[in-house]
């Protein structure tokens, strides 16, 4: 059974750094891994996945502020927005997305709620 | 970018009801379409993936279908436990993910 947990700050200060993790159980190789936000304005925006080869592909309208990484060894994903604003406050999940076809988030996280707040 | 409409945006509908919710794409996608349900405080939950194949463990009430740029989500007949907010999402090669406003599905 594939399970994700996100784990990170709750509040963020405008132009810092958001970082984010998600931590895998029942991790399997030749996946890719994504990040979604969703905000009450804009609904479910998809940020980016990452391969396990390490291979990234990030929304354009993010792609200059966003880095992810991937550890296999600790099972684990990383999200870096950087500068982020009031327009980044969103819950965000990591998702797994099975290959073929068309590539279906078929197990996600819980969320976790990030504020962006001075 | 491809762009994804879904109309409406929001319904009511009786137990037993029959609910259709479509999703529109800017340019031909293929079958390169998900469905997803999220209820209040809850992650998205996949149960239609390729425009019509249903997720394992989903039940049979929902289908869906359609491909190029036209495609339509169904509920059989609503049970309670079916509201929430449907959202389809297409893929058209990665960096292209894109999700639809979702339709709100209430009881009337």
């Amino acid at each position: 059974q594939v399970q994700l947990q996100e784990s990170g700050p709750g509040l963020v200060k405008p132009s810092e750094t958001l970082s984010l993790t998600c931590g895998v159980s029942g991790y399997s190789i030749g996946y890719y891994w994504g990040w979604i936000r969703q905000t009450p304005g804009k609904g479910l925006e998809w940020i980016g996945s990452i391969h396990d080869s390490g291979t990234t592909y990030y929304n354009p309208s993010l792609k200059s502020r966003v880095v992810m990484s991937g550890d296999t060894s600790k099972k684990q994903l990383s999200l870096k927005l950087s500068s982020v604003t009031a327009a980044d406050t969103a819950v965000y999940y990591c998702a797994r997305t099975r290959p073929g076809g068309s590539y279906p988030f078929d197990y996600w996280g819980q969320g976790t709620l990030v504020s962006v707040s001075s | 970018d491809i762009q994804m409409t879904q109309s409406p945006s929001s319904l009511s509908a009786s137990v037993g009801d029959r609910v259709t919710i479509t999703c529109q794409a800017s340019q031909d996608i293929s079958n390169f379409l998900n469905w997803y349900q999220q209820k209040p405080g809850k992650a998205p939950k996949l149960l239609i993936y390729d425009a019509s194949n249903l997720e394992t463990g989903v039940p049979s009430r929902f289908s869906g279908s359609g491909s190029g740029t036209h495609f339509t989500f169904t509920i059989s007949s609503l049970q309670p436990e079916d509201i929430a907010t449907y959202y389809c999402q297409q893929f058209d090669n990665l960096p292209l993910v894109t999700f639809g406003p979702g339709t709100k599905v209430d009881f009337k």
